[in-house]
């Protein structure tokens, strides 16, 4: 039972543009979202997270959207630059719980 | 710079031979993690503790692995028998209060049976 879904494997952008990762989950218990990046050979790195009383949090260049009625997040990623080329992954906790449920990840690409 | 330690990075190993991975959280983490990462389910999580005490470990299969920590500094992640199903990277991952900030993890340890 995958509660937090990254149905898109694989993107590929041009440097510059924007890059949006989609990330949907099923738990409603769900309450605080976060977004890693992982490099080959490396362990994921937290990139930025969201609480569910929010809608959007910004951090430099990414920015996450929480729509909790569609239970869907977004990670976007503007301007993309090569060093974003990496696999993101997706993760939702639930109140009062340490564990993060992942989802399988999106292997993103910048064309330079 | 602060870090997860995994050792070791990269096992290979025959079936049915015990495998042990370790992890060395950082200093003043209270909560451990052990993921596993697979291309079909992404990283699943084994079993995590706070304070040193398993606080869950369904995500593990009960028979093969068994996951500990003799003290704060080192937690284990054991298979025995092993098998061709259980390679996989594993991450351990630390972290402190409601890991508002995202956990940090370790490089991992590539484990391949054979």
């Amino acid at each position: 039972d995958q509660q937090v879904k990254q149905n898109s494997p694989s993107l590929s952008v041009q440097e510059g543009r924007i890059s949006i990762l989609n990330c949907d989950y099923t738990n409603s218990m769900f309450d605080y979202f976060l977004w890693y990046k992982k490099y080959p050979a490396e362990g994921p790195t937290f990139l930025i997270s969201i609480s569910s009383i929010k809608d959007k949090n910004e951090d430099g260049r990414f920015t996450v959207f929480l729509n909790k009625s569609a239970k869907h997040l977004s990670l976007h990623i503007v301007p993309s630059q090569p060093g974003d080329s990496a696999v993101y992954f997706c993760a939702a906790r639930r109140f009062g719980n340490e564990k993060l449920t992942f989802g399988t990840g999106t292997r993103l690409t910048i064309i330079p | 710079d602060a870090r997860v330690t995994q050792t070791p990075r990269h096992k290979v190993t025959e079936m049915g031979q015990e495998v042990t991975m370790r992890c060395q959280p950082i200093l003043g983490h209270n909560t451990v993690f052990w993921y596993r990462q697979t291309m079909m389910q992404g990283l699943e999580l084994l079993a995590y503790f706070r304070n040193r005490a398993p606080l869950d470990d369904s995500g593990m299969p009960k028979d093969r692995f068994s996951a500990e920590m003799p003290d704060a500094t080192l937690a284990t992640l054991k298979i025995q028998p092993s098998e061709p199903r259980d390679s996989a990277v594993y991450f351990c991952a630390s972290g402190s209060g409601q890991g508002f900030y995202g956990y940090t993890f370790g490089s991992g340890t590539r484990l391949t049976v054979v």
